[in-house]
């Protein structure tokens, strides 16, 4: 099975502000086939079911705010939102598609500062 | 506008079963190989299962492997989860995913409670 780590496990980052973060696969998951990374990102906000943000690593999901942006390959993959809003306040979780098992990271808490 | 909408979800005692139902409009289900992820409370996100969307080549977490059943019937848009042999570790929301690429739309889900 594919393990998916994501760091930090939390986050407080003030409005407007830069807020990044990691995740890292226990092998690859980039298909040499279609030059694809099988990485995506879900915001979770309480009480809601999680929303696609990020697939493909670094295509946002359609509506979407471009303040997010996803990049990374082959093992190691980043989340940033360029301008921290209220709204963005949630659990991210990066996950694989790769293979299954399909595999989570364990979130991270990302909140206001 | 894609909407799943779950139902079937209950409180059970360990050793028990209960079949969950997602209930698929806005889009042909036909189309989509389908999936249900659950969400232990205040934990993290764990795919349960997917199903093509013929209905053919089921797979399933080793966590639930010969316990759960995934299946469709595409001609009532419904995705379905029989839930065999429950333990206190299956207690969880229950989320059914349309899978576009992956995950792309999900429902509310239903909780299962597995307790005595």
């Amino acid at each position: 099975d594919i393990v998916m780590t994501q760091s930090p496990d939390s986050l407080a980052v003030s409005l407007g502000e830069r807020a990044t973060i990691n995740c890292k696969s226990s092998q690859s998951v980039l298909n040499s086939s279609n030059n694809k990374n099988y990485l995506a990102w879900f915001q979770q906000k309480p009480g809601q079911p999680p929303k696609l943000v990020i697939y493909w690593a670094s295509t946002r999901d359609s509506g979407v705010p471009d303040r997010f942006s996803g990049s990374g390959s082959g093992t190691d993959f980043t989340l940033t939102i360029s301008s921290l809003q209220a709204e963005d306040v949630a659990v991210y979780y990066c996950q694989q598609y790769y293979s299954t098992p399909y595999t989570f990271g364990q979130g991270t808490k990302l909140e206001i500062k | 506008e894609v909407q799943l909408v779950e139902s079937g979800g209950g409180l059970v005692q360990p050793g028990g079963s209960l079949r969950l139902s997602c209930v698929a409009s806005g889009f042909t289900l036909s189309t989509y190989a389908m999936n249900w992820v659950r969400q232990a409370p205040g934990k993290g996100l764990e795919w349960v299962s997917v199903i093509s969307g013929g209905g053919g080549n089921p797979y399933y977490a080793d966590s639930v492997k010969g316990r759960f059943t995934i299946s469709r019937d595409n001609s009532k848009n419904t995705l379905y989860l029989q839930m065999d042999s429950l333990r206190a570790e299956d207690t969880a929301v229950y989320y059914c995913a349309k899978e576009r690429v992956t995950f792309d739309s999900w429902g509310q889900g239903t909780l299962v409670t597995v307790s005595s």
